[in-house]
């Protein structure tokens, strides 16, 4: 397993600003991702970042609005940019362990959003 | 059509009772199956993880995967009020093919 935290754990914004969202791991993990969930909805994956390469966005999602860092094995950063309320959501951080024939996903507690 | 479908609830059952959760699927490719339980105001947290067909059981929950079906179920006993969430399937192919594709979820409420 993994244990993962975000930071900020919730935040409230003005349009037009930006956020960055911090999500650590107490261990070294290739493939980690960035997810939003939009009330009452499921998880819509955003991009896939791995270490040492450039993140891979889901269609409808671009590098411009959604920047995002990967410096290391056990850190990645998302950035919301230029917000509008249409952006007000969940935005959850997940890594992928893989070992013993398993492949799965460890989720972080999420970032809680609100745009003004 | 969605690649994984699940019924949204919500679905509410007395303490003790026990709960059918349900996903069906589409692509045959799935290799991987897992159940999260989400907490309001938390992020999911992975209950079970079943590869291929098959049962695998941990304490009061049960998960199977029939995919000669298409078809996925977790089953909890003896519910208590604490398994009050939503509950997502997700699933994913193997190999280099990372992307977990979830259910919309299916919230559940068990009274005391």
């Amino acid at each position: 397993s993994a244990v993962i935290s975000q930071k900020p754990s919730r935040d409230i914004c003005q349009r037009g600003t930006s956020l960055t969202i911090q999500c650590q791991v107490d261990s070294q993990v290739t493939m980690m991702f960035w997810y939003r969930q939009q009330p009452g909805q499921s998880l819509t994956l955003i991009a896939t970042a791995n270490q040492g390469s450039e993140a891979t966005y889901e269609s409808g999602f671009v590098i411009d609005k959604f920047p995002i860092s990967r410096p290391n094995l056990t850190f990645s950063t998302l950035t919301v940019s230029n917000m509008s309320p249409e952006d007000s959501s969940i935005y959850l951080c997940s890594v992928e362990v893989v070992g013993q024939g398993a492949e799965t996903q460890y989720f972080g507690p999420g970032t809680r959003l609100l745009v003004l | 059509q969605k690649e994984v479908e699940q019924d949204p609830g919500p679905l509410s059952v007395p303490e003790g009772a026990i709960v059918s959760l349900n996903c069906t699927y589409s692509n045959s490719a799935f290799q991987y199956f897992m159940w999260y339980r989400q907490y309001s105001r938390k992020g999911p947290e992975l209950l079970m993880y079943t590869y291929s067909s098959g049962n695998k059981e941990d304490g009061r929950f049960t998960a199977q995967v029939d995919k000669s079906s298409k078809y996925i179920s977790l089953f909890i006993r003896d519910s208590q009020p604490s398994d009050s969430a939503t509950y997502l399937c997700a699933m994913k192919r193997g190999g280099a093919t990372n992307k977990l594709i979830f259910g919309t979820g299916t919230l559940l409420a068990v009274q005391p």
